[in-house]
C-alpha cells in the first residue's frame, strides 16, 4: 500500500541538532526525498537518497535509511531559525512515472 | 537557470466556474507533474505529463484535466469548481527521461480560493 508517516511537530533550540523521522510502507520505493516548505512558498528539494543506500550527507544534512524497518530520518546539524519550516518526506516507486507520495509534513520550530 | 514558474499565483473563483492554471518547467525539463495541497488531505498527486502525453494519473475526478504543449509548458484545468477545490496547486518539473522517476523541482504554486 501507499503510506508515508511523519510526526507532526518538532521543537528544538537554536544550535542543537534536529532529527525528523519518516516511515514508509512500500518496499518497491526507488527514491526517498526530503522537501522543505516555508510559509506561502512551494516545496524546496533538500536532498534525496536512493533506496539501495544507507546514508547520505550533504553539508548540514544527513539522511539515514533503514530499509529493514522502512524508516528514513533527516538530521539537521546546528539548527538555525531559518530552518523553521515544514519538512516533507516523500517516496517514489518503480514504474511510478514521477508520482511522489508525501507524508503529512513535520513542522520544525527553532527557538533561541 | 530559471526555476519552475506558475501563473497566476492567486485566484479567486466561485462555485461552478472553471479555472486554468499554467506551469512553465525548468529549461530542458520535459516532465511536468501537478499536485494539490490542502490542510486536510496534504499533498496529493494529480497527474504527470511527458512529451505531451499523460503518463500517470492520481485519484481525482474527471473535472481535473491537464495538457502539455510541445515546449513542455503545461496547463491544468478544473471545471465546475467546488468549495473543496480550494487549495494550493503545485507544479513540478524534471528531466523525465528515466522513464521511472527522477528529481523533481517545484514551483511556488497557485493558491486557488473557491467561494
Amino acid at each position: 500500500g501507499e503510506d508515508v508517516e511523519q510526526s507532526l511537530f518538532l521543537s528544538v533550540r537554536e544550535g542543537d541538532s534536529s532529527v525528523i523521522n519518516c516511515t514508509y510502507t512500500d518496499s518497491s520505493s526507488t527514491y526517498l526525498y526530503w522537501y522543505k516548505q516555508e510559509p506561502g512558498a512551494g516545496l524546496q528539494l533538500l536532498t534525496y537518497i536512493f533506496s539501495n543506500m544507507d546514508m547520505k550527507q550533504d553539508q548540514r544534512l544527513t539522511v539515514l535509511l533503514n530499509k529493514k524497518d522502512k524508516h528514513l530520518s533527516l538530521r539537521i546539524a546546528d539548527t538555525q531559525t531559518g530552518d523553521s519550516a515544514i519538512y516533507f518526506c516523500a517516496e517514489s516507486k518503480v514504474g511510478g512515472y514521477n508520482k511522489l507520495i508525501f507524508g503529512a509534513g513535520t513542522r520544525l520550530a527553532v527557538h533561541p | 537557470k530559471a526555476g519552475v514558474t506558475q501563473t497566476p499565483r492567486y485566484l479567486i473563483k466561485t462555485r461552478g466556474q472553471q479555472v486554468t492554471l499554467s506551469c512553465s518547467p525548468i529549461s530542458g525539463h520535459r516532465s511536468v507533474s501537478w499536485y494539490q495541497q490542502t490542510p486536510g488531505q496534504g499533498l496529493q498527486f494529480l497527474f504527470e505529463y511527458f512529451s505531451e502525453t499523460q503518463r500517470n494519473k492520481g485519484n481525482f475526478p474527471g473535472r481535473f484535466s491537464g495538457r502539455q504543449f510541445s515546449n513542455s509548458r503545461s496547463e491544468m484545468n478544473v471545471s465546475t469548481l467546488e468549495l473543496g477545490d480550494s487549495a494550493l496547486y503545485l507544479c513540478a518539473s524534471s528531466l523525465g527521461t528515466s522513464g521511472d522517476t527522477d528529481t523533481q523541482y517545484f514551483g511556488p504554486g497557485t493558491r486557488l480560493t473557491v467561494l
